[in-house]
């Protein structure tokens, strides 16, 4: 099975400033059709999660520019270009290249310092 | 717009059965494989079982597998989730997914 991984588990952010949160797999994402199916979802307090980024840099619709995904084949980075207060909450990468076993990274928790 | 409503929660004894729905509209239903998630209190996400549009392929994860079977009826643009021999560490809300969307999930808490 494919483990997926995040760094840092929690990260302290300042309002205004970056932040970028890292994602691993055990395997390879990249499909057999070419493409790679790795997807970044975050999880406000009590909310469900909201997908923000599909195939790796794809933004959903409504989701604001200062999100942005980059990486290839097992190594990922989702990255905000300035924290807002919003923001706040857990963020989840998830494969879905491996179907029909997706799998979910662990978690990285943000919040202010 | 993608909609999707979970139901079907509640308080169940360990050992005992519960069936959730989850209602889809805003797209088209059977053009699309479908799946369920869940979250135990205070803990990450854990994907339980996707089903294809046409039903054809179904999986589980270990977790449930034996225990818990996903179906859809694409007439009334639902999916199922039957959940039998429920276990304490089945407590979790339980979510439904499709096309990267999420429902507000359905909370199942076995306990005796």
């Amino acid at each position: 099975d494919v483990v997926m991984t995040q760094s840092p588990l929690s990260l302290p952010v300042t309002l205004g400033q970056p932040a970028s949160i890292s994602c691993r797999s055990s395997q390879s994402l990249v499909h057999s059709d070419g493409n790679t199916y790795l997807d970044w979802f975050q999880q406000r307090p009590g909310q469900s999660p909201r997908r923000l980024i599909y195939e790796v840099s794809y933004r959903d619709s409504g989701v604001p520019d200062r999100f942005s995904g980059s990486g290839s084949g097992s190594n990922f980075t989702l990255k905000i270009s300035r924290v807002e207060a919003e923001d706040v909450g857990v963020y989840y990468c998830m494969q879905g290249t491996h179907w029909p076993l997706f799998t979910f990274g662990p978690g990285t928790r943000v919040d202010f310092k | 717009q993608v909609h999707l409503v979970e139901s079907g929660g509640g308080v169940v004894q360990p050992g005992r059965s519960l069936r959730l729905s989850c209602a889809a509209s805003g797209f088209i239903f059977s053009d699309y494989a479908m799946y369920w998630v869940r979250q135990a209190p205070g803990k990450g996400l854990e994907w339980v079982s996707v089903i294809s549009y046409d039903s054809n392929t179904k999986y589980y994860a270990d977790s449930v597998k034996g225990r818990f079977t996903i179906s859809r009826d694409n007439s009334k643009n639902t999916l199922y989730l039957q959940l039998t021999g429920l276990r304490d560490e089945d407590t979790a809300v339980y979510y439904c997914g499709g096309l990267g969307c999420w429902g507000q999930g359905t909370l199942v808490t076995v306990s005796s």
